[in-house]
């Protein structure tokens, strides 16, 4: 499965959209893009998934580069409580070993 | 709540005993996956399980063993316990198509502390 990087750490005002970034330019045909957070010691939590076209939910906005080699995870109106460690994850379709790295550690500030 | 259910919440033991951490999957939910989740570590992926079957091994020490019963909960038994298995324990649970996205849901955590 293919490899992503994402910043370490990144800040964003309350009501503000937080933009999340992660480059996976390894990325195969069959790859999905997976977005899950983790809030502090709780257990992860999905966000959103896509493999080709841009995606949105009730949570966020998925945005995929046409190339699909980079990928924006959207937080439309950031709060407080969306204060987490994001994981931008590539996977085989039907795969089932989700790994997670380092992922981005997202502060909402006041 | 997100539907799976993980037994128990806080366990204090010490070096050399056995513990075995339950989980409930969500209903509906065939597969079974076990991460530990370590200071140092992070999410590791432990095992996966689905309809009883293994299907799935990542980084499981010999001394860790799972196994999925027919009616689907899973038990993850540590044994010969070391001060670096101090950790939190997630199950997760997904529908676990064999094709397209799987999506896995997952539980509280299971926070092992080892004196």
């Amino acid at each position: 499965d293919a490899k992503t990087t994402q910043p370490p750490s990144m800040d964003c005002a309350e009501g503000r959209a937080a933009n999340l970034p992660c480059n996976h330019s390894t990325i195969s045909g069959n790859e999905y893009v997976y977005w899950y957070r983790q809030i502090h010691s709780q257990g992860p939590q999905y966000i959103i998934h896509g493999l080709k076209n841009n995606e949105t939910n009730e949570m966020a906005s998925l945005i995929i580069t046409e190339d699909r080699k980079s990928s924006t995870l959207i937080l439309p109106h950031a709060t407080l409580r969306d204060t987490a460690v994001y994981y931008c994850i590539v996977l085989t379709g039907g795969g089932n070993k989700l790994t997670f790295g380092t992922g981005t550690q997202l502060k909402v500030e006041l | 709540d997100s539907g799976v259910t993980q037994t128990p919440k806080h366990l204090i033991t010490a070096t050399g005993q056995r513990v075995t951490l339950r989980c409930s999957p969500r209903s509906g939910d065939l597969s079974v996956y076990w991460y530990q989740q370590s200071l140092d570590q992070g999410l590791q992926f432990l095992i996966q399980y689905y309809n009883g079957e293994e299907r799935a091994k990542g980084n499981i020490l010999e001394r860790f063993s799972a196994q999925q019963f027919p009616d689907l909960h899973s038990e993850l038994n540590l044994s010969s316990l070391e001060l670096g298995d101090s950790a939190l324990y997630f199950c997760a649970s997904s529908a676990r198509g064999f094709s397209g996205a799987n999506v896995l849901t997952f539980g509280a955590g299971s926070r092992l502390t080892v004196l």
